[in-house]
């Protein structure tokens, strides 16, 4: 079992709707979480931190449910420039520090 | 510089041959990682480095990868006798803390390193 699950999609969406996309991690032990936004053909980049109480930042609402190890962000009124990759990422303790790991990604297009 | 720099950009090598890839982090940062991604994969950890503490070098899938980093400054990812299934993006990124459980990465745009 992978360390951090995502759907890969593609979720293919029209400009203006919600779409929603699911994490899930295998270490209960994890720490921090996080979503990166990777664009194609470039580097990953911090989208927002996943809060156990949930956060918002504009159109984007991100859940962390430490329970059921799972993780999620919500993309509302999306528009053509979201369309990225969304990574999750989990860190995680290693001998004293904590290492980023990263979910493959799950693929986003926003169409007109 | 303003963000996380890495060299080269493109790098094409013959099967078999030993490449070197380098990174500067962001000034202050005392943590640096290198991770490699293949075309349509996740992002593989491979190396992590902490101030001058040893390297977590957990990721490092064989004896053919090693990495160096000099004080906080510049890292050396180095590939000896490259495979094809080396082909992939690497990724560097650093971060400004210590290992902290809420380490944000700050990523360079990679080097594309393609093995004939």
């Amino acid at each position: 079992r992978k360390e951090v699950e995502q759907d890969p999609g593609p979720f293919n969406v029209p400009e203006g709707a919600t779409v929603a996309f699911n994490c899930t991690y295998s270490n209960s032990a994890s720490q921090s979480f996080f979503w990166y936004r990777q664009d194609c053909r470039k580097e990953p980049k911090l989208l927002m931190s996943v809060y156990s109480s949930g956060n918002e930042d504009g159109r984007f609402t991100a859940q962390l449910n430490r329970a059921s190890q799972y993780i999620s962000l919500l993309i509302r009124d999306s528009k053509l420039s979201d369309s990225a990759t969304y990574l999750c990422v989990v860190n995680t303790a290693s001998g004293g520090s904590y290492i980023p790991t990263f979910g493959r990604g799950t693929s986003l297009i926003v169409h007109p | 510089g303003a963000g996380v720099s890495q060299s080269p950009s493109n790098k094409v090598t013959e099967k078999g041959k030993d490449v070197e890839l380098r990174c500067d982090p962001i000034s202050g940062h005392t943590a640096l990682y290198w991770y490699r991604q293949r075309l349509g994969q996740g992002l593989e950890f491979l190396i992590y480095f902490q101030g001058n503490s040893a390297p977590d070098k957990s990721g490092l899938p064989s004896d053919r990868f090693s990495a160096e980093r000099t004080g906080e400054s510049v890292s050396t990812l180095t590939i000896q006798r490259t495979q094809q299934e080396d082909s992939a993006v690497y990724l560097c990124a650093s971060s400004p803390g210590g290992g902290e459980a809420n380490e944000k990465l700050f990523f360079g745009s990679g080097t594309q390193l393609s093995v004939l």
